[in-house]
């Protein structure tokens, strides 16, 4: 199966600045069928970019992600108070689907 | 707008089949081309995905829990469920439900805890 791993774990940011959170995985992910997910405590997650780079429906456009192959990166160009939470990753182009371990965004 | 929403007991005794049912409202399992999905995030850890049916009945299961898990679909109640056999401590988590690859709906998420 795909190990993806995530970095860093955790990113402390204060509101306004750029996140860059990174995703790479141990053998090329087909298709750049890649999902990135926000999860808040207590809540399911939410699926925030789907096929690398799209946007899933009524995602803010500060979301963005971006990469192939084995690379993968999911940007939030200026953080609202909202977006502090655990971000994963997830490939779906080979079974079983498997997710990241996550990375913590956090108020600096 | 499509809902699911997780039901089951919320404990199961060790060696026990642990059963859970998603119920889904706003659509119909069998009217669209959909993987339903089961996926599982033990106490303060990440995700698991566990298995999926199609919207045909055909299933798909992680390796790692193949041997343990049968996923069902009742199209005339709308829902699929989910049985993991021989349960253990390590089985304690929220189970989610969820429809598509990747996920774009999600339930809830209920808690299963595994303990005599």
């Amino acid at each position: 199966e795909i190990v993806l791993t995530q970095s860093p774990a955790t990113l402390s940011l204060s509101p306004g600045e750029r996140a860059t959170l990174s995703c790479g995985a141990s053998q090329s992910v087909s298709s750049s069928y890649l999902a990135w997910y926000q999860q808040k405590p207590g809540l399911a997650p939410r699926l925030l970019i789907y096929d690398a780079s799209s946007r899933a429906t009524g995602i803010p456009d500060r979301f963005s992600g971006s990469g192939s192959g084995t690379d993968f990166t999911l940007t939030i160009s200026r953080l609202e108070p909202e977006d502090f939470a655990v971000y994963y990753c997830q490939q779906y182009g080979s079974s079983p689907p498997t997710f990241g371990q996550g990375t913590k965004v956090e108020i600096k | 707008q499509v809902q699911l929403q997780e039901s089951g007991p919320g404990l199961v005794k060790p060696s026990q089949t642990l059963s859970l049912t998603c119920t889904v409202s706003g659509g119909s399992i069998s009217s669209g081309d959909y993987y339903w999905s089961w996926i599982r995030q033990p106490p303060g850890k990440g995700l698991e995905w566990i298995g999926y049916i199609y919207y045909s009945g055909s299933t798909y299961y992680n390796p790692s829990l193949k041997s343990r898990v049968t996923i069902s679909v009742d199209t005339s109640k709308n829902q699929f469920s989910l049985k993991l056999s021989s349960v253990t401590a390590a089985d304690t988590a929220v189970y989610y439900c969820a429809r598509e690859f990747p996920a774009d709906y999600w339930g809830q998420g209920t808690l299963v805890t595994v303990s005599s």
